[in-house]
């Protein structure tokens, strides 16, 4: 039969907002995760990771959370910036290690002036 | 330093024919993983090779396949081409395979079937 298509989530924010993105993951024994960024006509672009044994990491204007007890996973992304808008991807590793992902299905995020 | 590469960047092929894809990662990476990236399916894992092995296979049939060179580059190949398998097509390569570390990928190669 025909595919349908990913219901994507967007997400839009004013400029100089801050942005928050969640993931539900799906592999309790995922221990390694990671945001990719997405813009159009290109590949993801790391954003920023973090392992199992962390609940918290920060990075230049973004923060990812993680909550295992309920496999979600949330970026933050501070003072956001036009050039923000893209498609963001949240991964996880069943291996321990990025060769080898398991992606979410993205959320748009669209920075209004 | 430059970034992973892959060719060509778009390809028109038609059902039944078949297709290799090349992507060349960043020197010195050993770890190239393919995925495929659709609308309807999103980004999903299809193999990954480490030292011209096939270490993980995803879901996909066996007209998928692939292959590693000696110099880390690496091959994919579809065969007998359907409709359904449009799709964009990321390489990522990873330094070691190991232990988190992060994947870069490509710009990829877009596939249209007619």
């Amino acid at each position: 039969g025909e595919s349908v298509g990913l219901h994507l989530p967007t997400l839009s924010v004013q400029e100089g907002d801050n942005s928050i993105i969640n993931c539900a993951y799906s592999n309790s024994a995922s221990d390694y995760f990671i945001w990719y960024k997405q813009e159009s006509g290109k590949g993801p672009q790391f954003i920023i990771d973090i392992r199992s044994n962390m609940d918290k990491r920060q990075g230049q204007r973004v923060t990812v959370l993680l909550n295992k007890t309920v496999k979600h996973l949330s970026l933050q992304i501070a003072a956001t910036q036009p050039g923000d808008s893209a498609v963001y991807f949240c991964a996880e590793s069943p291996l321990g290690s990025a060769r080898q992902l398991t992606f979410g299905s993205g959320t748009q995020l669209t920075v209004l002036p | 330093k430059a970034g992973v590469t892959q060719t060509p960047r778009y390809l028109i092929k038609t059902r039944g024919q078949q297709v290799t894809l090349s992507c060349s990662p960043i020197s010195g990476h050993r770890s190239v993983s393919w995925y495929q990236q659709t609308p309807g399916q999103g980004l999903q894992f299809l193999f990954e090779y480490f030292s011209e092995t096939q270490r993980n296979k995803g879901n996909f049939p066996g007209r998928f396949s692939g292959r590693q060179f000696s110099n880390s580059r690496s091959e994919m190949n579809v065969s007998t081409l359907e409709l359904g398998d449009s799709a964009l097509y990321l390489c990522a390569s990873n330094p070691m395979g190991g232990m988190n570390t992060e994947a870069f990928f490509g710009q990829g190669t877009r596939l249209t079937v007619v």
